[in-house]
């Protein structure tokens, strides 16, 4: 089946410690996200990559860090420096960045909680 | 601050009846987009719109929108209980950033 994936579903975290989420596509699509998703409330872009080896920060980034060293797989690390990282987040993915016809494909998300 | 904002937040309609939302926006869009969320899950692509077009159709849903007002509005007809879920808009503004709305939260009940 193609898509795209997020592992794991759930994550618990302690205080001060690293975490990173997975984020693989099959589509063979160039173009991939990641948003952070709070209780009632809509999407914010944390990072993006256009292509490979390539990524620019979105509205959120402090605390957040990312590769992008294979077109399939885009990972994002939530860092020690991240104040509330408490939330959900969401992969996507889109054929070509920046195109007006530039829909995107979400993964399942990953619901991390910092204990 | 978010570019899409909808309105209502929260809608409660019974089945067979339409469910009406409505996203405003600031800046010249390209285009503007409509997700739904079932609840823990990701977003779903639902239906996309040009700034050059007025309306569109998929299925039960219905988009419109007036870039004059800076609005485009969502239509569920016939609404079911398997239409519960979050709907966003999104837009893609002139210089190509992506903007997600706040959401509004549709509960369809029996």
């Amino acid at each position: 089946d193609g898509g795209i994936t997020q592992s794991p579903k759930y994550l618990f975290r302690k205080e001060g410690q690293n975490v990173t989420l997975s984020c693989e596509q099959n589509l063979n699509h160039d173009a991939m996200y990641w948003y952070r998703q709070d209780p009632g409330q809509g999407l914010r872009l944390i990072y993006y990559s256009q292509i490979v080896n390539d990524f620019q920060k979105g509205d959120i980034a402090e605390g957040y860090s990312v590769s992008r060293e294979k077109k399939e797989s885009f990972p994002l690390t939530v860092t020690s420096a991240q104040k509330n990282p408490t939330a959900f987040y969401l992969c996507a993915s889109s054929i070509l960045p920046r195109e007006s016809t530039d829909t995107q494909y979400f993964g399942p998300g990953t619901r991390l909680t910092v204990l | 601050s978010q570019q899409g904002e909808e309105d209502p937040q929260a809608l409660s309609i019974q089945e067979g009846e339409n469910a009406t939302m409505n996203c405003s926006y600031k800046t010249s869009i390209n285009n503007l987009q409509w997700y739904r969320q079932n609840s823990g899950r990701g977003l779903v692509h639902l239906i996309l719109i040009r700034s050059n077009e007025r309306e569109k159709h998929s299925g039960r849903l219905r988009v419109t929108l007036d870039t004059s007002k800076k609005s485009s509005s969502l239509l569920i007809t016939a609404s079911r209980a398997a239409d519960t879920a979050s709907y966003f808009c999104a837009i893609t503004d002139s210089w190509g950033k992506f903007q997600f709305g706040a959401g509004t939260q549709v509960v369809v009940t029996p």
